[in-house]
């Protein structure tokens, strides 16, 4: 069973500050990584993607990647109550022939004015 | 823009009745996924088409079908509702396999 986890939280961090968020998958041979926001009641979206070991930074976004530990972070700079979301981690973990993303189930952070 | 549209945006509909969820994307992808959404699972693949004609099941499938007959088009349909179906569907399209998913504003569906 192919599995990517997440801690539900809910993480709140006050604003101004540098919010931390956390995935695990187990598919050894995953190669691509997704993170998504997602507004309560609205569909997900996309912030970043990540498919090398190392750091993507994109504005106030930096997505980690570390294959060795299968482990991929987010974190967000200078949190805005605005950042106050869903953040669900996803990764194509279905090997060669796979174009499907097994989800996360997701981290609410919550960004205190 | 290209975009994903899912119809209806709510739905109601009573155990037993047959209900079809509609997803038609312009993006031109020739990959499509059905998704339902539920607090405490997540997101899961109910089904998913890599081109036409080609239908396959997700973690979920029990219960629900797919059809795919040209590229912009793939219908949800649940045989026979049940309250378990109770959730919000989300319809998604990719590139190709290193692409991310782009998504449709969802269904939400309750069965009474």
């Amino acid at each position: 069973q192919k599995e990517v986890e997440q801690n539900s939280g809910p993480l709140s961090v006050p604003e101004g500050a540098i919010a931390s968020l956390n995935c695990t998958y187990s598919d050894r041979g995953s190669q691509s990584f997704f993170w998504y926001r997602q507004y309560s009641g609205k569909s997900p979206e996309l912030i970043m993607s990540i498919y090398s070991n190392g750091d993507k930074e994109d504005g106030r976004f930096t997505a980690q990647l570390n294959k060795a530990s299968q482990y991929v972070s987010l974190l967000i700079r200078d949190s805005q109550p605005s950042d106050s979301a869903t953040y669900l981690c996803a990764v194509n973990e279905g090997g060669a022939g796979s174009y499907q993303l097994t989800f996360g189930k997701g981290t609410k952070l919550s960004v205190i004015p | 823009d290209a975009e994903i549209t899912q119809s209806p945006r709510h739905k109601i509909t009573e155990t037993g009745r047959q209900v079809t969820l509609a997803c038609h994307q312009t993006w031109n992808h020739n990959n499509m996924f059905w998704y339902r959404q539920d607090l405490g699972h997540g997101l899961r693949l109910i089904h998913y088409s890599y081109g036409v004609q080609d239908t396959n099941k997700g973690e979920v499938s029990d219960g629900y079908s797919v059809s795919r007959s040209n590229t912009e088009d793939l219908p949800l349909t649940l045989e026979s509702a049940a309250s378990s179906q109770t959730s919000v569907y989300f319809c998604a399209s990719s590139e190709g396999r290193f692409s991310p998913l782009h998504f449709g504003n969802g269904t939400r569906l309750t069965v009474t």
